[in-house]
Parts: C-alpha cells; structure tokens; sequence
C-alpha cells in the first residue's frame, strides 16, 4: 500500500503569494493534520481535518485554511505569503478507532518564501 | 497547556555502545506517545508508539518505555550503528477532541564509525 503522498515536494514562492499544498491520506484514513515545521524547531500544528470537517485547529493566521475532499485528500492553502512562511510543511493521516489514532507522516512540502 | 521536553539536544555516541534518549511531558492526559526519526531535510518516520496504557513497546534495536504518571518516556537504542544518525523526536497525542501531536524539539544523534 503506498503511504501519505503530498505534493509538490519543494516549492518556491515570494513574499504576497498564494500557495496550495497537496496531501492523500493512506487508503482507509479519514483523518489527516498538517503541521508546520522550521527549521531546527519540532513541528506545529496547523489543522486536523476528520470526515470532511475541521476538528482542530492550530495557533496559525487566517492566512492559513485547509479542506478536506470526499475522497479524504485534503489541500492546505496559505495567502498572502510572509518570509516566515518558509518551512517544512507535513501532512499525517491516522486510522482514528476510539482511543487507537496513530499518525503517519508524508515526506513533506518544502516551502522557501523570497 | 501540554510542553514537551526532550535531552539532550545533541549527542555523539561511537559505533556500537548502548544509548538513552528522554522525552518529558506535563500533562499525563494523553492518548498515546509515539517517537520518530527524522533525517536532514526529509519527513518524519514513525518508530514506536506506546498507548497510554501501555509500559513500553520494542522494534528490533530500540525499546521505549512510557512511565504516564510520572510524565516520561525513554527511546533505547541498542548497538548504535552509524546509520542510526539522524534527529529523534518524541510526540504526545493530546487526549480529548482536538488531538494533535505536541512536539519535543529532538534529539540530534551522531554516531561515530
């Protein structure tokens, strides 16, 4: 079974641009986060997206959305990009069953913001 | 509010000894904890992941262990190989409805041939 994709790997935009990042969830996950990860920092969390309808949602500007598709793919949207937008930006998807909820990452986006 | 700690934040280790990598966290109401290994400039690959109420789990070399109440959890790596270079991260899934993973910032490991 292939694992999280995400697209595209690396990414460059400039400073006021609009960037969408793409993730697909392992098959059978309905749930997928994403997270936003500088460089020498651990990872932060942006959004959770579970059945198609935001769950969580992270200390992040509005400049920051997210939205999840019926097929449970979900596309992480950020406008009006700032220099500190550049990161490593990872999407996990999980097999959510009660108190089980393991979460798998993809290889991530790499976003550098001139 | 839920802070993750890891130590050290870098260690050098020759091929072949024995090591010890700490994760503590504040708020025991947690779902699971899960460490991952992460190499420069790439994604994060899950290494073990211990329920809440579980003591520890094993894959091949590493051991981790989660003491809950005390806030604690310990990756053992046994018979360090240089290919085991990279940054540990240890993660805490939050219980309740919003569950996010609350991030240490790693461990980064180098071991010597």
């Amino acid at each position: 079974d292939a694992g999280v994709t995400q697209s595209p790997t690396h990414l460059i935009k400039t400073r006021g641009q609009h960037v969408t990042l793409r993730c697909s969830p392992i098959s059978g996950h309905k749930s997928v986060s994403w997270y936003q990860q500088v460089l020498g920092q651990g990872p932060q969390f942006i959004f959770q997206y579970y059945e198609k309808e935001e769950r969580g949602r992270g200390n992040f500007p509005d400049r920051f959305s997210a939205r999840q598709f019926p097929n449970y793919s979900s596309e992480l949207n950020v406008n009006a990009l700032l220099l500190g937008d550049s990161a490593l930006y990872l999407c996990a998807s999980s097999f959510v069953r009660g108190r089980y909820n393991e979460q798998f990452f993809g290889p991530g986006t790499r976003l550098t913001v001139l | 509010k839920q802070e993750v700690t890891q130590i050290p934040a870098a260690l050098s280790v020759p091929e072949g000894e024995n090591l010890v990598l700490n994760c503590s966290f504040t708020d025991s109401a947690i779902y699971n904890l899960q460490w991952f290994r992460q190499d420069p400039g790439k994604g994060l690959t899950s290494l073990l992941l211990i329920q809440s109420s579980q003591r520890e789990q094993t894959s091949g070399r590493l051991n981790a262990s989660l003491d809950k109440s005390s806030g604690r959890s310990t990756l053992y790596i046994a018979a360090s190989q240089p290919g085991d270079s990279a940054t540990y991260l240890c993660a805490v899934l939050n219980a309740g409805n919003n569950r996010k993973l609350i991030w240490g910032l790693g461990t980064s490991l180098a071991v010597n041939p």
